[in-house]
């Protein structure tokens, strides 16, 4: 089962920050945080990771709360092309011999005109 | 630099047939997964190859099985098709080797199989 939860769906304005929420609170030490959207019938893309510390990179930006037991994805200027179903994803690290993504239902995010 | 490539991009097949969808891992990269996403649902994880061998498996009954080659390339190959097997089958690509403690999976486009 996934470890994450998200709400089903959200939609903000384009231009306009987009901020998906994922709750993990049953996350431990050695866990990651992984983001992957997925356009319409198209294969995951990822977006952003992390383990404790915020990381920022071209398409987003990742907020991990400091007890880690949250996190938020920042779609700074959401555009038309933004609208997908985005996924939350806790990750062991591979060090404890787990290599699959486990993923949940997702948000869908609906970026309006 | 070319990306997670898949082949075919569909495939109708019809029930008790046996199907194999082909997996190019992105430049660099030397472990494959598969997974399994039907129709309004996410994902689900059917097993992963590294260094030509299975080194782990989903929840996935024996008719599912892989092959990785030298290339790193891979197959998945389902026999005795059942139509619940209608789904898209999507690759990704990793880089299994390293002293990094987690390894990023970018995932191809799918083949979307259609079992009747």
């Amino acid at each position: 089962d996934a470890k994450t939860t998200q709400p089903p769906s959200m939609d903000c304005a384009e231009g306009r920050a987009a901020n998906l929420p994922c709750n993990h609170s049953t996350i431990s030490g050695n866990e990651y945080v992984y983001w992957y959207r997925q356009i319409h019938s198209q294969g995951p893309q990822y977006i952003i990771h992390g383990l404790k510390n915020n990381e920022t990179n071209e398409m987003a930006s990742l907020i991990i709360t400091e007890d880690r037991k949250s996190s938020t994805l920042i779609l700074p200027h959401a555009t038309l092309r933004d609208t997908a179903v985005y996924y939350c994803i806790v990750r062991a690290s591979r060090m404890d011999s787990s290599y699959k993504l486990i993923f949940g239902s997702g948000t869908r995010l609906l970026v309006r005109p | 630099d070319a990306g997670v490539t898949q082949s075919p991009t569909h495939l109708i097949k019809t029930r008790g047939q046996q199907v194999t969808l082909r997996c190019s891992p992105k430049s660099g990269h030397d472990t494959v997964s598969w997974y399994q996403q039907a129709l309004g649902q996410g994902p689900q994880f059917i097993f992963q190859y590294y260094e030509e061998e299975e080194r782990q498996r989903g929840n996935f009954p024996d008719r599912f099985s892989g092959h990785q080659f030298p290339n790193y390339s891979s197959e998945l190959n389902v026999n005795a098709l059942l139509l619940g097997d209608s789904a898209l089958y999507l690759c990704a690509s990793s880089y299994g080797t390293g002293t990094l403690s987690t390894d990023t999976q970018y995932f191809g486009p799918g083949t979307r199989l259609t079992v009747l």
